[in-house]
């Protein structure tokens, strides 16, 4: 099975800071990669997918980007609203969840 | 819009059957484009995909759970089902159903629901 190793574990920002996490797959997923948010208590929900594609209906603050099997999510610019945490998935083979970066206010 | 909903019993004793079921509406079950998943989320942990199917009757289960795992779909309830076979404490999590469109991701999910086994 694919592995997905996602990095940091949790991070501290402030509101208008830039945010990078960072999703590495154990093998080739081409492109085949999803980015999801989820807040205590509620499902995830899909930001990005297809690695950079950005889901109807969510703020442009969000970007998704790969350079072989590393894989960033980039938050421009953090809101209140942001703080949560950032899954990815991919889903080339199966489907692999990373372990998750939790988003904290500094 | 579609909406997906998680039901089944939310107490379940060890070395039982876990069985839950998510009823689809807003949008029918049957495209060989979607992908009926369960994704389960033990508390304070990530995220796991127990396996997914199609309204074909087509299935991918994790390998670590494959030997306990079934799951079915039933086109004329725009349903689909989990079984989880002899569970222990480590199954209690929240079970999530969603659906994924193909080359698309996750775009809808089922609010979830908590299961505990428990004697």
């Amino acid at each position: 099975d694919i592995q997905m190793t996602q990095s940091p574990s949790a991070l501290s920002a402030s509101v208008g800071d830039r945010v990078t996490i960072t999703c590495r797959a154990s093998q080739s997923i081409s492109s085949w990669l999803a980015w999801y948010q989820q807040k205590p208590g509620k499902a995830p929900n899909l930001l990005i997918y297809k690695a950079s594609s950005l889901e109807s209906g969510v703020p442009s603050r969000f970007s998704g980007s790969e350079s072989g099997t590393e894989f960033t999510l980039t938050i421009s610019s953090l809101q209140p609203d942001d703080f949560a945490t950032y899954y990815c998935q991919q889903y080339k083979s199966s489907w692999t969840f990373g372990q998750g970066t939790r988003v904290e206010i500094k | 819009q579609l909406q997906l909903q998680e039901s089944g019993p939310r107490l379940v004793t060890p070395s039982e059957t876990l069985s839950l079921t998510c009823t689809v509406s807003a949008g029918s079950i049957s495209s060989s484009s979607y992908y009926w998943g369960w994704i389960r989320q033990p508390p304070g942990k990530g995220l796991e995909c127990i396996g997914y199917i199609q309204y074909s009757g087509n299935t991918y289960y994790n390998p670590s759970l494959k030997s306990r795992v079934t799951m079915s779909v039933d086109t004329s309830k725009n349903q689909f089902s989990l079984n989880l076979s002899s569970v222990t404490a480590a199954d209690t999590a929240v079970y999530y159903c969603a659906r994924h469109v193909y080359g698309r991701g996750l775009g809808y999910w089922g609010q979830g629901t908590l299961v505990t086994v428990s004697s």
